[in-house]
């Protein structure tokens, strides 16, 4: 089982409906990232969280560590919003040594 | 300022062939990685660089040499390329502080075939 669980692993909406995408983990992380990788292009990292909430433009991600679950959040939806998001988990792998472990990604569609 | 800088884009080889994916990063990054991308699967590390002469396998490493020639550069080598090498080849960096992972930087990827 992976440690890292996205989900849906694909979603499709209509431009301007609210999207959320989520992300859980099993075990104690430092950190989590939330990249974007548009088809066919690299892979760009939207956000680095340990806690709380963090916005940028549309987008929005938060985190809840008790409960190992973060969301990110797109308002507004648009078609250039149409990408894989990726979530990766900074999970503690011994002592004070931390790996990066990453979801499978959710691609997103949005139609016009 | 170009980030990370990744070469070949694309590439195809035959089996046993051999090869090497160049990186270099202009960000003055310690930490650099090489990861590869499977349809199904999440990205996964072959190798890393936590600093310069520093490198450590990841998860995958079975098939791939890496040298960290210097801080900016890091690159990936196939020595007998096999169909299972078949891949997205993703390099990456990063300011690793204080055992976090900060912001990290993807070069565009490598699409590798081997037949």
């Amino acid at each position: 089982k992976n440690e890292v669980e996205q989900s849906p692993q694909n979603l499709t909406a209509q431009e301007g409906e609210f999207i959320t995408i989520n992300c859980s983990y099993s075990v104690g992380i430092s950190a989590l990232h939330w990249l974007q990788q548009h088809p066919g292009g690299g892979i760009v990292s939207l956000f680095m969280l340990s806690s709380g909430k963090k916005k940028h433009g549309r987008l929005i991600a938060t985190i809840n560590i008790q409960e190992k679950h973060s969301s990110l959040h797109i308002t507004a939806s648009h078609p250039r919003d149409s990408a894989v998001y990726i979530c990766a988990a900074n999970i503690r792998s011994g002592g004070s040594n931390y790996k990066l472990t990453f979801g499978k990604g959710t691609l997103l569609t949005v139609n016009p | 300022n170009a980030g990370v800088t990744q070469t070949p884009k694309f590439q195809v080889l035959k089996t046993g062939q051999s090869m090497t994916l160049q990186c270099a990063q202009d960000m003055n990054h310690n930490s650099m990685y090489w990861y590869r991308q499977d349809p199904g699967m999440g990205l996964r590390l072959i190798y890393y660089s936590a600093s310069e002469g520093t490198t450590d396998k990841g998860e995958v490493p079975n098939g791939y040499n890496v040298s960290r020639l210097n801080k900016r550069e890091f690159s990936l080598r196939l020595e007998s390329a096999a169909p299972s090498q078949t891949s997205v080849y993703f390099c990456a960096s990063s300011e690793m502080a204080r055992g976090l992972n900060e912001k990290l930087f993807f070069g565009s990827g490598t699409q590798l075939s081997v037949l």
